[in-house]
């Protein structure tokens, strides 16, 4: 596609169950990351991918969070358990490393209830 | 690890005046990148200007432009002509080359700008 594109845009989900948030990132774009923005605040880093290269998932909160990236493109942000505190809007960003400059999409507000 | 630094969480700025934002980081990397993104209310993050630390030419877009000072680490923002539409949030953000290892996109705290008529 034209773009970075995440879904579902908008979530609300009961304390307590999973969620999986999708991204699709910009054709060829190798790179892959994930990001956390709770309301009003930076960007906290999640998780990334390179190619197949392992994940840098230093980033992840909890062992309740997991992400994939399946054939070098798609990628599925999995929460178990969602707490309160996942709330957040939830982004995702491809780049390309050839040019060195990642776009993101326009992210998964995730509300827990 | 690179850190990015923006120590104005909040500046205002009049209609068609200009105004900078300040953004400093720390590596020991020779190479790399700096990237300025605007966050308006819709959320989405847009990428408005990319500088390659090894290119001493200042980059430009538009009515934007950075002052890139290597050896002081600094990477400014200045937009000219400021419009309403230029209120968002400004994220600065460093990115290492790909040399086969991670790449991971830093970034500082943000600067809200209001633009005021």
């Amino acid at each position: 596609g034209a773009g970075v594109s995440q879904s579902p845009s908008n979530k609300v989900t009961e304390k307590g169950k999973d969620v999986e948030l999708r991204c699709d990132p910009i054709s060829g774009h190798t790179a892959l990351y994930w990001y956390r923005q709770s309301l009003g605040q930076g960007l906290e880093f999640l998780i990334y991918f390179q190619g197949n290269s392992a994940p840098d998932k230093s980033g992840l909160p909890s062992d309740r969070f997991s992400a994939e990236r399946t054939g070098g493109s798609v990628s599925t942000l999995t929460i178990q358990r969602t707490q309160q505190e996942d709330s957040a809007v939830y982004l995702c960003a491809s780049a390309s490393l050839m040019r060195h400059e990642a776009f993101f999409g326009q992210g998964t507000r995730l509300t827990v209830v | 690890a690179q850190t990015v630094t923006q120590s104005q969480p909040e500046m205002s700025v009049q209609e068609a005046e200009t105004v900078t934002l300040s953004c400093t980081y720390d590596t020991s990397e020779s190479n790399y990148y700096l990237f300025w993104y605007k966050q308006p209310p819709s959320r989405q993050m847009i990428l408005v200007i990319r500088q390659e630390a090894y290119k001493q030419q200042n980059a430009t877009e538009n009515r934007f432009s950075v002052n890139f000072q290597k050896a002081a680490k600094s990477f400014s923002l200045k937009i000219s002509d400021s419009q309403l539409g230029d209120t968002a949030m400004y994220f600065c953000a460093f990115m290492k080359p790909y040399t086969g290892t991670a790449s991971k996109l830093t970034f500082g705290t943000g600067t809200r700008l209001q633009v005021t008529l």
